[in-house]
């Protein structure tokens, strides 16, 4: 599994726009990026994946460059509610192995 | 509602003793998985089951033990031969098909005293 790299905390404030970069270096041509939110004393949610260039939903948009050595979680005009640990997993999809979770990044938004 | 139910939420017991958790989900999904977590960490898989009658050991499965007599149910037994098993645990389960997307359950946090 390829492994991951992540800053352990960040700090925003309310209504900008906080972006959270994950370095994964040996990442395997079949490898997918997958990005997980988790709140205290909750089981972590789905927040979006992504193979290569841009993937946009309802919460969040994934920006992964040509060589995918990295990619990008953009949290568009954060709230209070988005204080979390944001997880950044790589791995290939359909398998149903286990996911390897990093320590994540804790991202704490200000008033 | 579909999802994952975990129960209890909080469990206390004494040193020495198996615990039993369970993990349910409705979701007709063919794996599930059980994770730990410890503070300030991030998720360890503990077992995991592709199919019901079958399970794998996670990176952690010392000191545990699971079964998949059904698809729904996937019940973590933390057995008193676990060296330090106050944490947090939690179950999830997955669809099949190109996605990564696991969902996971409320958790329950086991405290041994």
């Amino acid at each position: 599994l390829a492994k991951t790299t992540q800053p352990i905390s960040m700090d925003s404030y309310e209504g900008q726009e906080v972006n959270i970069t994950c370095s994964h270096n040996n990442i395997a041509t079949n490898d997918y990026i997958t990005w997980y939110q988790q709140f205290p004393s909750q089981g972590p949610r789905f927040i979006i994946q992504g193979y290569k260039t841009k993937v946009t939903n309802e919460v969040a948009s994934l920006f992964i460059p040509a060589d995918r050595k990295s990619s990008t979680l953009s949290l568009p005009r954060v709230s209070l509610s988005d204080t979390a640990v944001y997880y950044c997993l790589v791995g290939a999809p359909g398998g149903a192995d286990g996911l390897t979770f990093g320590k994540g990044t804790h991202l704490i938004i200000q008033p | 509602d579909g999802g994952i139910t975990q129960s209890p939420k909080y469990l206390f017991r004494k040193e020495g003793q198996n615990v039993t958790l369970s993990c349910e989900q409705n979701l007709n999904h063919d794996a599930m998985y059980w994770y730990r977590q410890d503070p300030g960490q991030g998720l360890r898989l503990i077992y995991y089951s592709q199919i019901v009658n079958d399970f794998q050991k996670g990176d952690i499965a010392e000191g545990y033990s699971v079964s998949r007599e059904k698809k729904e149910s996937f019940p973590l037994t933390v057995t008193s031969a676990q060296k330090n098993p106050t944490a947090f645990y939690l179950c999830a389960s997955k669809t099949s098909g190109l996605h990564n997307e696991q969902f996971f359950g409320p958790g329950t946090r086991l405290t041994v005293l």
